[in-house]
């Protein structure tokens, strides 16, 4: 196993543009995470899936935040009309539910800068 | 305000030198977690803390979990240029919350 894919590394927008963004989760893993982390900060708690069902969505989150895991697979993090303030690093963890504990393996991020 | 704080918020010390470094909360937790994390990198998983005044030994780093399950430690001992990175804590409710992190920086 490769181990919790994201694509692009690195996306580069202007403001008001649309984006998307791809996780490709650990397969055995039920459970999919989205995070988003600035600098010098702790990543925020975005999102989760437990297979395609999303479980919570953090009241952060504006409405031009869409993500979405159809088959309880990859996912998607869609981001309508960029705003400056949306630059981040958006980060995709997964985890398998039902561990004794839970572990979160995270990808690289995709790093994302609104000009 | 975060569910878990981390202090210090930065850390530069040479190699060699021990440290400390701190997560704290209101909320008791099942489990807490510490990660590291390098520049353009994900978190990577260090240690899982379960059991009230658990201490748990990775090599240098020795993480302790408080006896109320609400805060936890990490020490380095004689710290290393490789130790260098972004130490976050995080808690799991329903779902899995961070602290802001320790930026900690060993100079040679």
């Amino acid at each position: 196993d490769t181990g919790v894919s994201q694509d692009p590394r690195h996306k580069i927008t202007k403001r008001g543009q649309n984006v998307t963004f791809r996780c490709d989760p650990i397969s055995e893993h039920n459970r999919l995470y989205w995070y988003r982390q600035t600098l010098g900060q702790g990543p925020e708690f975005l999102t989760y899936f437990q297979n395609e069902a999303q479980l919570e969505k953090s009241r952060l989150l504006s409405n031009r935040f869409s993500a979405e895991r159809p088959k309880g697979s990859f996912s998607t993090l869609e981001i309508q009309r960029t705003e400056q303030g949306d630059s981040a690093m958006y980060l995709c963890a997964s985890s398998l539910q039902g561990d004794a504990w839970e572990k979160l393996f995270f990808g690289s991020g995709t790093q994302l800068s609104v000009l | 305000t975060q569910l878990l704080e981390q202090s210090p918020q930065f850390l530069s010390i040479q190699e060699g030198e021990n440290l400390t470094v701190y997560c704290n909360s209101s909320s008791v937790f099942s489990s807490l977690q510490w990660y590291r994390q390098e520049p353009g990198e994900g978190p990577v998983l260090l240690v899982t803390v379960v059991t009230g005044g658990e201490v748990k030994k990775l090599k240098r780093l020795t993480f302790q979990f408080g006896d109320a399950r609400k805060d936890s430690s990490l020490h380095i001992t004689a710290a290393q240029p490789g130790d260098t990175g972004l130490y976050l804590c995080a808690g799991a409710l329903d779902d899995m919350r961070f602290g802001a992190g320790t930026r900690l920086t060993v100079k040679p």
